[in-house]
């Protein structure tokens, strides 16, 4: 799977939007983003996933460059309920039967 | 989306008795299902992959002895730390992969807090 990068913390008031980047410039062709987040004591709740094309659900958006080599999530308007853990996971697509790796993710405050 | 539970939510137990965890997807089969690890302030590390009806397989400095993992049904499997010691003490979450349909992808459980005194 290939390597990606996420700022170790972030800052948001609540109510703006909060945009999380990620680097992933090894991605491969076949490789999506997957994007996933972990409050704590908690397990990890999927968010969304994307290929090439900007994905959106009820939870936030994807934007992916044109390039693939990265992306930004965005929670459109944060609340304080959106504190977490945030990773960004790259890899084939999930039914291969392999399990998702984490890397250190992004650590989102939401301040009031 | 696809629900995986866990039982218990934390547990506390003294050093050298050992200690099951059942991890179960409520409403759909898991034919594979994982086992991952997480320390205070660190990132989840997995620990074993399972399929059902086969042995699992871990990753490397795992002991396998001492992570006994059984998956014995497509909604069932078991984790017991055997032997445990204070530096067992975790966050230990279970996850289950869904195939085919809306349900595709791997689905999280709210995880075990295991506390060895």
């Amino acid at each position: 799977d290939a390597k990606t990068t996420q700022p170790p913390s972030m800052d948001c008031a609540e109510g703006r939007a909060a945009n999380l980047p990620c680097n992933h410039s090894t991605i491969s062709g076949n490789e999506y983003v997957y994007w996933y987040r972990q409050i704590h004591s908690q397990g990890p709740q999927y968010i969304i996933h994307g290929l090439k094309n900007n994905e959106t659900n009820e939870m936030a958006s994807l934007i992916i460059t044109e390039d693939r080599k990265s992306s930004t999530l965005i929670l459109p308007h944060a609340t304080l309920r959106d504190t977490a853990v945030y990773y960004c996971i790259v890899r084939v697509r999930s039914n291969s039967g392999y399990a998702l790796n984490f890397g250190k993710g992004t650590s989102l405050l939401v301040t009031p | 989306g696809a629900v995986v539970s866990q039982h218990p939510s934390w547990v506390i137990c003294k050093s050298g008795t050992s200690v099951k965890i059942e991890c179960r997807s409520l409403d759909f089969q898991a034919t594979t299902m994982f086992w991952y690890r997480q320390f205070p302030k660190q990132s989840l590390m997995l620990m074993a992959t399972s399929n059902e009806g086969s042995k699992a397989t871990y990753e490397q400095g795992v002991e396998k002895d001492k992570f006994l993992i059984n998956h014995a049904s497509l909604t069932l499997s078991t984790l017991t730390v055997t032997s445990a010691h204070p530096e067992d003490s975790s966050f230990y979450i279970c996850s289950a992969r869904a195939s085919g349909g809306t349900r595709s992808g791997q689905f999280f459980g709210p995880g075990t807090r295991l506390t060895v005194l």
